[in-house]
């Protein structure tokens, strides 16, 4: 059992570029979700999926795209990256007994 | 929204020590979360535990959602157990949309 399954570990992009973050999970949990964690800003929630087909903004959602097509997958899209999405991202889905992070994506945008 | 409160923000143990780590939430909420950030960044989920107590080896945890309080027990510290200890709670009792952390207590077992 793999749990949230996140890829790539570490990303250097340059300004400009896009790029998607990986997560998958194998829980068959209907809720996932993406945060960001920042150096005095704790985590922040981008974006949430409360099932297949279903997406919803959260607090910080501008530059990125998501989409929900399985179960399993929640691929978080960067348009066009900017230094000020240098961060860790981390990836999550919610069971019965509560949420599960994947081990973080450490993304630098230069 | 709900504000969560975390104490103390800083810890510095002796391998062995045992230690309290305390939350405290302004609302009602009928779901909370323990986890441990390692030097390595990993979120790990430690407890989940909305009321009542749990136990997982050197470890355990307290919720009293009436008095809108949650401890987290360490016992006979160890290096491993060095990170941040964060807890977490819904935003709002009738959403999952978002878990509010609070800000963690930083815990240092040194050998």
């Amino acid at each position: 059992n793999a749990g949230v399954t996140q890829t790539p570990k570490f990303q250097v992009l340059k300004t400009g570029q896009s790029m998607t973050l990986q997560c998958a999970q194998d829980m068959n949990h209907e809720y996932m979700s993406w945060y960001r964690q920042d150096p005095g800003m704790g985590l922040r929630l981008i974006h949430y999926s409360v099932g297949a087909g279903i997406t919803d903004q959260g607090e910080v959602p501008n530059g990125y795209n998501v989409s929900r097509s399985t179960t399993e997958d929640f691929p978080l899209r960067l348009l066009s990256a900017a230094p000020s999405q240098t961060s860790v991202y981390f990836c999550a889905s919610r069971g019965h007994e509560g949420y599960t992070f994947g081990s973080g994506t450490r993304l630098t945008v230069v | 929204g709900i504000q969560v409160e975390q104490s103390p923000p800083d810890l510095i143990l002796q391998e062995g020590a045992n230690s309290t780590l305390r939350c405290n939430f302004s609302d009602s909420v009928n779901n909370l979360q323990w986890f441990h950030q390692n030097p390595w960044g990993q979120l790990i989920n430690l407890f989940y535990i909305p009321s009542g107590t749990k136990q997982n080896g050197r470890l355990s945890a307290t919720t009293v959602a009436t008095e809108r309080y949650s401890l987290l027990y360490i016992s006979s510290s160890q290096t491993t157990d060095s990170g941040v200890y964060f807890c977490a709670v819904p935003e709002s009792t009738d959403s999952w949309g978002k878990l509010q952390f609070g800000a963690g207590t930083q815990v240092v077992v040194t050998p």
